[in-house]
């Protein structure tokens, strides 16, 4: 079992619409979880933070459920510009050691007019 | 400004010859990874380090080595051993920790092609 593992995608959404993104992780003792998006050809860019208790940065929501070790990501009122790969990234190591960053594959969202 | 920097951001390379990716931040960070991405794929985990002197292997460390003699600096070597090198290489840094501020930031990355 791959230890961070996404949606395979890719999603293509109308403008307006909105889409969820979700991602399993294996390694329970996983400290902290992110959201990153990357462009085509491009190095991967923080999008955020996911905290325990959820949490909002404009039209975008992430979620965390630790019993089911998920993380979410929904984007409401889809733009052009939210066209980009979406990764899911972990960090923790199996040994229980922090600092081991693990990404998953990514899921490409395409929104269209 | 403070940040991470790679070098070069195109690098061409003869199949048998090693080659050395670079990687600077000024950002005080204590952790560094190297990750290659192939087309289409994700990021996967070369090499990291958490502290000077100290580095420990990923996911698919064969065919490469680092060395962490610098906090700033955190070399990547592909070697001939190397079957497959012709990828995207990105280095990141972060602070050390368990806490929500441990996201990574990334250099603008290395497409290295072997001809």
């Amino acid at each position: 079992r791959k230890e961070v593992e996404q949606d395979p995608g890719p999603f293509n959404v109308p403008e307006g619409a909105t889409v969820a993104f979700n991602c399993t992780y294996s390694n329970s003792a996983s400290q902290s979880f992110f959201w990153y998006r990357q462009d085509c050809r491009k190095e991967p860019k923080l999008l955020m933070s996911v905290y325990s208790s959820g949490n909002e940065d404009g039209r975008f929501t992430a979620q965390l459920n630790r019993a089911s070790q998920y993380i979410s990501l929904l984007i409401r009122d889809s733009k052009l510009s939210d066209s980009a790969t979406y990764l899911c990234v972990v960090n923790g190591s199996p040994s229980g050691g922090y600092n081991k960053l693990i990404f998953g594959a990514g899921t490409r969202l395409a929104v269209h007019p | 400004d403070g940040g991470i920097t790679q070098s070069p951001k195109y690098l061409f390379r003869k199949e048998g010859q090693n080659v050395t990716l670079s990687c600077e931040q000024n950002l005080n960070h204590d952790a560094m990874y190297w990750y290659r991405q192939d087309p289409g794929q994700g990021l996967r985990l070369i090499y990291y380090s958490q502290i000077v002197n100290d580095f420990q292997k990923g996911d698919i460390a064969e065919g490469y080595s680092v060395s962490r003699e610098k906090k700033e600096s955190f070399p990547l070597t592909v070697t001939s051993a190397q079957k497959n090198p012709t990828a995207f290489y990105l280095c990141a840094s972060s602070i050390v920790g368990g806490g929500q501020n441990t996201e990574a930031f990334f250099g603008q990355g290395t497409r290295l092609t072997v001809v």
